[in-house]
């Protein structure tokens, strides 16, 4: 059971706007900022939104973050096949005194 | 060329140890928190420990894996003890982003397998 709730599975068609929610609490959430992370089957991890809204160098536009409350949305518009991968939120814990990760989104483009 | 690279990983039994070592190359390591996330098969993302000026560990781990760096080596380290089966699993090193967000990790090294088994 992750302490990030992320829903197991997402899908949309090419072209479409698909969003995956992640909701915690406030301990984690609530008071600190949200990272995205998409993983490609069989490669490492890479970060793909910072600091809730933020695009690091390279990721498209097409990607974008926000956060409210304690909950956190990845919103990808225009999707293309080659978006169909696996999709983590993550946020520090004050109470854990650690990260903690969603337990990820499997985005299928239909 | 900014690059992590992770060794160490195997198979080992239950109760054993294990040292993972990770190189990092274009940067300095000692300018940077690092930490180690795991990913057991067919799973999610777990992070496990970071260090900074101080280390912090997720509980599960605590009092068996040890994280630590050699800034001389540009290297960063996890000792892990008394293995479990569920400690099978692809570790990563990490960078931590410079910002103040802890959970922003910008350079992830390709990962070493860890097989606990007898």
């Amino acid at each position: 059971q992750s302490v990030l709730t992320q829903p197991p599975s997402a899908s949309g068609t090419p072209g479409q706007r698909v969003t995956i929610s992640c909701s915690g609490s406030t301990s984690n959430i609530g008071s600190n900022s949200v990272n995205w992370y998409r993983q490609l089957p069989g490669t490492a991890p890479k970060l793909l939104i910072s600091i809730n809204d933020q695009r690091p160098a390279g990721v498209p536009d097409r990607f974008s973050g926000s956060r409210s409350g304690t909950s956190a949305s990845l919103a990808i518009s225009g999707l293309q096949s080659e978006d169909e991968t696996d999709y983590y939120c993550a946020a520090w814990d004050d109470t854990l005194n650690g990260v903690v990760f969603g337990g990820g989104t499997k985005l299928t483009v239909l | 060329q900014v690059q992590l690279v992770e060794s160490g990983g195997g198979l080992v039994k239950p109760g054993g140890s294990l040292r993972l070592s990770c190189a990092a190359s274009g940067f300095t390591l000692s300018d940077y928190y690092m930490g180690w996330i795991r990913q057991a098969p067919g799973k999610g993302l777990k992070w496990l420990s970071i260090i900074s000026d101080d280390t912090y560990y997720t509980d599960s781990v605590k009092g068996r894996f040890s994280i630590s760096r050699d800034n001389a080596k540009n290297s960063l380290y996890l000792q892990m003890n008394i293995l479990r089966a569920e400690d099978t699993a692809v570790y990563y090193c990490v960078r931590k982003a410079v910002g103040i967000s802890w959970s922003a990790f910008d350079i992830w090294g390709q990962g070493t397998m860890v097989t606990v088994s007898s």
